[in-house]
């Protein structure tokens, strides 16, 4: 398998513009998950998805950031409109559902709102 | 609400060195779950280890070994020999209740320099 793919790998973008991420989870795997990095408040979950369901998107900053999954092997990160404070690595990430089994991320999107 | 501490933040060794790096949590769950990543220079996250609560063996894989005691709730991580590659950001993490996925918290990483 050639794990969790995401695109595109880097982004810059200016502010007010819409921007969307991508990400292909690993085949058979059921759990769906976006993180973000960044320096002020390291790794932390935006939203997962459980069987293509939204099941906690409780650490979406705001109405700006939407996502996605309109089938197992696809996802979306929308962030409409951009700002500069949105600039950071985002992580997909895949796993079975349960929760003794391990994540497997994405190389990450770097994404850059000037 | 879970939490995991990394008190290091940063880290300097000499090769082949033996460190550890200390991960503290919190969780009022019975089943959870720790894990490891490292995070080298080319940014991408990846899988070290992962253990149960409900089983306090410790574990050790070639030069990498870690000590889970759950009075202390502590979870750390030693590298045998330190190597110049092993230069990387670690973070430990945590996921409670077997329903929810690999859904994690992370600590906040400790960056480990192995110098030559």
């Amino acid at each position: 398998d050639a794990g969790v793919i995401q695109s595109p790998r880097h982004e810059v973008t200016e502010m007010g513009q819409e921007v969307t991420l991508r990400c292909k989870p690993i085949s058979g795997h059921n759990s769906l998950f976006w993180y973000r990095q960044t320096m002020m408040r390291g790794l932390e979950l935006l939203i997962y998805f459980n069987n293509n369901v939204p099941i906690d998107d409780s650490g979406m900053p705001e109405d700006r950031f939407s996502a996605k999954m309109p089938n197992a092997s696809f996802s979306t990160l929308k962030i409409q409109p951009s700002e500069p404070r949105d600039s950071a690595v985002y992580f997909c990430a895949s796993s079975f559902f349960r929760g003794n089994t391990e994540a497997f991320f994405g190389q990450g999107t770097r994404l850059t709102v000037v | 609400a879970q939490k995991v501490t990394q008190a290091q933040t940063e880290i300097s060794v000499v090769e082949k060195e033996d460190v550890t790096l200390d991960c503290v949590y919190e969780t009022r769950d019975t089943t959870y779950y720790l894990f490891w990543y490292k995070q080298p220079p080319s940014g991408e996250l990846v899988f070290l280890i992962r253990r149960n609560s409900f089983d306090e063996q410790n574990e050790i894989s070639g030069r990498y070994s870690w000590n889970f005691q759950k009075s202390t709730s502590s979870f750390n991580f030693t590298i045998t020999a330190s190597q110049v590659v092993d230069s990387a950001v670690y973070f430990c993490a945590l996921s409670e209740r077997e329903t929810s996925g690999s859904r994690l918290t992370f600590g906040e990483g400790t960056q480990l320099t192995v110098n030559p």
